[in-house]
């Protein structure tokens, strides 16, 4: 079946750190692949999205690609800031037989420190 | 509202009472989704409708849940004779229909306290 890995956390940064949260994947077909954030004491929200190989997805500053060779869509940003202190899931929308539902990974929870 | 609205945010009830969770998508997606987040499991899919059928049940752990959706819009989940293990946020999700690369777009949740 469908299913994502993501990097073991939690991830310790100082402010302005690059940062790399990996994700691989395992889908049948051709899925749609996302990154959703929940800052504490919030919901999930979508941060960036990818829907075919090779599809840069971008915002905050924030980055991922979609690396169909290697099943993998890995979280960048090159200087974080204290506010990007949260929780980070990778998700995949096999479409299809799946009905649009996501799969997602277990959660990399990030913190920043001044 | 703008957004995907659930209620009530917190509800803290006794085991073996039932609990019904409410989810009001937002106007126009045809699309919605349950899920649950939990300690131990992380976030899991519970069910899908398109309009007011529910093609994927799948994700339904047992037959003491089930859920409708009534107008294409405002959805309910129910927990019958709840048990500790179903403590958890339950989320609700909308998009704008089933395809593969729509975002869901999600609500603040229901934490749900089984004492």
């Amino acid at each position: 079946g469908d299913s994502v890995t993501q990097m073991e956390g939690p991830v310790t940064l100082s402010e302005e750190a690059f940062l790399t949260i990996n994700c691989t994947y395992t889908a049948t077909g051709y899925p749609s692949l996302f990154w959703y954030v929940q800052y504490p004491g919030e919901g999930l929200q979508l941060l960036l999205k990818a829907t075919k190989a090779d599809d840069k997805g971008s915002n905050k500053g924030f980055e991922a690609t979609y690396r169909k060779e290697t099943t993998s869509f890995h979280l960048e940003k090159g200087s974080v800031q204290v506010s990007d202190s949260a929780v980070y899931f990778c998700a995949l929308n096999a479409g299809g037989t799946s009905y649009g539902k996501l799969t997602f990974g277990q959660g990399t929870i990030l913190t920043v420190h001044p | 509202g703008a957004g995907v609205s659930q209620s009530p945010s917190n509800k803290v009830t006794e085991k073996g009472k039932d609990v019904e969770l409410r989810c009001d998508p937002i106007s126009g997606h045809t699309a919605l989704y349950w899920y649950r987040q939990s300690l131990g499991q992380g976030l899991e899919f519970l069910i899908y409708f398109q309009g007011n059928s529910a093609p994927d049940k799948s994700g339904l752990p047992s037959d003491r849940f089930s859920a409708e959706r009534t107008g294409g819009s405002v959805s309910t989940l129910t927990i019958q004779r709840t048990q500790q293990e179903d403590s958890a946020v339950y989320l609700c999700a909308s998009s704008r229909d089933r395809g593969n690369n729509q975002p869901q777009h999600f609500g603040d949740g229901t934490r749900l306290s089984i004492l």
